[in-house]
């Protein structure tokens, strides 16, 4: 059973950072691309990045470029982003999702966690 | 960035009943880069429909996609009462991705 586990949300202040990770099971973890997904309190979803299965290519929003690193540790199925200079729009649900083919690295998402809540407020 | 626009944006209905929702993208999309998502309450996203119109995973038949170019639909033949929720449409090009703002189905 694919399960995604994400950890690392809470609560920061306006420029600050926090690192979310991303924990994988029940598929090859080594195989596939992945990316972040958020959504803001009541609103809808919005892409934020994805990174190739092996990690050599990445593609961020840009409403995050420049603030935000996507990376995996494949020996340890694990994804993460890394967020730095946080603003209050950042505030969200943060999920991450696991593309559905083994076949470039934006596409449909098969696979959901189940989110980690970051609040970024003073 | 290719913007959806879903319609409407909250559809009223009753179980049994048919849902149609729609989904303009700001320029065309290939009809392989076009998906639908359904969302509960406190519950992440659950793929429906890929390429445009291909069913996902044990998803029930009444859900069928369709459309191309700027513009694609699901439709739900008859309304259960579990698929009360949200739907997002979904495109993805070479290195960006965007959802629509999503349609509310609601009883």
């Amino acid at each position: 059973e694919v399960q995604l586990l994400e950890s690392g949300g809470g609560l920061v202040e306006p420029g600050g950072s926090l690192r979310l990770s991303c924990a994988a099971s029940g598929f090859t973890f080594s195989s596939y691309a992945m990316s972040w997904v958020r959504q803001a309190p009541g609103k809808g979803l919005e892409w934020v990045s994805g990174i190739s299965a092996g990690g050599g290519t990445i593609y961020y929003a840009d409403s995050v470029k420049g603030r935000f690193t996507i990376s995996r540790d494949n020996s340890k199925n694990t994804l993460f982003l890394q967020m730095n200079s946080l603003r209050a729009e950042d505030t969200a649900v943060y999920y991450c999702a696991k593309r559905d083919i083994v076949l470039m690295v934006l596409g449909h998402f098969d696979y959901w966690g189940q989110g980690t809540l970051v609040t970024v407020s003073s | 960035e290719i913007v959806l626009t879903q319609s409407p944006g909250t559809l009223s209905l009753s179980p049994g009943e048919r849902a149609t929702l729609s989904c303009r993208a700001s320029q065309s999309v290939s009809s392989s880069y076009l998906g639908w998502y359904q969302q509960k309450p406190g519950q992440a996203p659950r793929l429906l429909i890929f390429g445009a119109s291909s069913r996902a995973t044990g998803i029930p038949d009444r859900f069928s996609g369709g459309g191309s170019g700027t513009d694609f639909t699901l439709t739900i033949s008859r309304l259960e009462p579990e698929d009360f929720a949200v739907y997002f449409c979904q495109q993805y090009g070479s290195s960006s991705l965007t959802f629509g703002g999503g349609t509310k189905v609601e009883i």
